[in-house]
C-alpha cells in the first residue's frame, strides 16, 4: 500500500452514463497524476496537476473527459456519455516537491456495458 | 513514445537471479533510469531508480553500463510473487511534469 487511494475500485456501468473516480494522494504531495491503462498496454498519462492547477493534458483526454483538482488535495477524474472503448483501469499517481519518485495507487476499473 | 527497448518476456527459475535487460541509446545526459513492476490487476509498484553509478536497496540491483545505452535490473533471488510485468522508464528530473512514459515491459515468470 502506497498510500495513494483510488475509490472505487471496479465500476460497471451502461453506455452513455457518466462516472466518476477519486484519488486521495499522499499526505503533502502536491504533484498528481492521472493515467489509463488498458489490458496488454503500458499506462498511458492523462493528465497532470501541480497543486490545484491542471498543468497538462494528454490528447488522450477527450472532451468527455475532465479532471479536478479543487483545493490541492484529492482529485476527481470524470467521464461524461461512457463508450466501450473507456473500458480501462484509471491510475493516480502522486509525488511530492521535493521528492523525484512516483507513487501509484491500485487503480479503478471501469467496465461500459 | 517510450525510449526504451525490453523483451516481451522472460522466464526464471524461483531463488535464481533475474536479469531483465534494458536499451535506452538515446538517453540524455540529465535523464535517469527508473524501474517499475506491475503485478496483474495492481498499480505499478516503484522498484528503483539511477543516473549512472549501480544502485542497490532491498528489492532489487540496477546495473548501468558506462556509456548509459542500457541497464539490467537484477532480482537476486526470485520467488513466485516476482512475477509481473517490468518496465524500464527513461526520465528527467526538474522540468515540470516529469512524467513516466511506460513502453509495454518485459513480463517475467517465475517458474516453481
Amino acid at each position: 500500500d502506497t498510500g495513494v487511494s483510488q475509490d472505487p475500485r471496479h465500476k460497471i456501468t451502461k453506455r452513455g452514463q457518466n462516472v466518476t473516480f477519486r484519488c486521495d494522494p499522499i499526505s503533502e504531495h502536491n504533484r498528481l497524476y492521472w493515467y489509463r491503462q488498458t489490458l496488454g498496454q503500458g499506462p498511458e498519462f492523462l493528465t497532470y496537476f501541480q497543486n490545484e492547477a491542471q498543468l497538462e493534458k494528454s490528447r488522450l483526454l477527450s472532451d468527455r473527459f475532465s479532471a479536478e483538482r479543487p483545493k490541492g488535495s484529492f482529485s476527481t477524474l470524470e467521464i461524461q456519455r461512457t463508450e466501450q472503448g473507456d473500458s480501462a483501469m484509471y491510475l493516480c499517481a502522486t509525488r511530492n516537491n521535493s521528492g523525484n519518485t512516483i507513487y501509484f495507487g491500485e487503480g479503478s476499473w471501469l467496465t461500459v456495458v | 513514445d517510450a525510449k526504451t527497448t525490453q523483451p516481451p518476456s522472460m522466464d526464471c527459475a524461483e531463488g535464481r537471479a533475474a536479469n531483465l535487460p534494458c536499451n535506452h541509446s538515446t538517453i540524455s545526459g540529465n535523464e535517469y533510469v527508473y524501474w517499475y513492476r506491475q503485478i496483474h490487476s495492481q498499480g505499478p509498484q516503484y522498484i528503483i531508480h539511477g543516473l549512472k553509478n549501480n544502485e542497490t536497496n532491498e528489492m532489487a540491483s540496477l546495473i548501468i553500463t558506462e556509456d548509459r545505452k542500457s541497464s539490467t535490473l537484477i532480482l537476486p533471488h526470485a520467488t513466485l510473487r516476482d512475477t509481473a510485468v517490468y518496465y524500464c522508464i527513461v526520465r528527467g528530473h526538474g522540468g515540470a511534469t516529469n512524467k513516466l512514459i511506460f513502453g509495454t515491459g518485459t513480463l517475467l515468470a517465475v517458474q516453481p
